[in-house]
């Protein structure tokens, strides 16, 4: 059965930094590209980053380019977000998915950011 | 990377069919046929519902279905049940990227 499981969210003042994870497990890890999605209290699915199944390959929204770093470790099954200069715009859900053909048709369970002072 | 245009709100009532759309671009919706659809009931992680515009996972109801024409595309539920009631979210290929729409909620009356 395929699992991803996030960890990682909490409280953080703006302009803190915080990591989430995603551990992954029930399918070769290695194998697929994976991605972000957020979602704010109350708002839509945005998408947020990605990186390709060897790591080389990241991309970005325009909306945390140069402050979130994607990044995943093949041998321990997890994928990372690397999160800086916090945002209150930040605050939301951070759901981790995996994909195929474009689409993503797994989703762990979600894990809250808050960004607050 | 603007979202793409849904409606804000759709309904019917059981045993009706409803259509939802997804407005993109010829970037996007338009360029592209990785389109898919979610569902997302209150409180839960998204579900995939339609990919590559109108394939079905396994275990998707063949009531579900999407199409697609220019930079619009489609989803649309036949024989509505009162489960189908949540929130839908389309969502295409870019490029370098991905793009969500901003969400129909669909109300069986």
């Amino acid at each position: 059965e395929v699992q991803l499981v996030e960890s990682g969210g909490g409280l953080v003042q703006p302009g803190g930094s915080l990591r989430l994870s995603c551990a992954a497990s029930g399918f070769t890890f290695s194998s697929y590209w994976m991605h972000w999605v957020r979602q704010a209290p109350g708002k839509g699915l945005v998408w947020v980053s990605r990186i390709n199944s060897d790591g080389y390959s990241t991309g970005y929204a325009d909306s945390v380019k140069g402050r979130f770093t994607i990044s995943r470790d093949n041998a321990k099954n997890t994928l990372y977000l690397q999160m800086n200069s916090l945002r209150v715009e930040d605050t939301a859900v951070y759901y981790c998915a995996r994909v195929t053909s474009s689409s993503f048709n797994y989703w762990g369970q979600g894990n809250l950011v808050t960004v607050s002072s | 990377q603007s979202a793409l245009t849904q409606p804000p709100s759709a309904s019917g009532s059981p045993g009706q069919s409803v259509t939802i759309s997804c407005t993109g671009t010829s970037s996007d919706v338009g360029g592209y046929n990785y389109v898919s659809w979610y569902q997302q009931h209150p409180g839960k992680a998204p579900k995939l519902m339609i990919y590559e515009v109108s394939k079905r996972p396994s275990g998707v109801p063949d009531r579900f279905s999407g199409s697609k024409s220019g930079n619009t595309a489609s989803l649309t539920v036949s024989g509505l049940q009162a489960e189908d009631e949540a929130d839908y979210y389309c969502c295409s290929y870019a490029g370098s990227s991905n793009v969500f729409g901003g969400g129909t909620k669909l109300t069986v009356l």
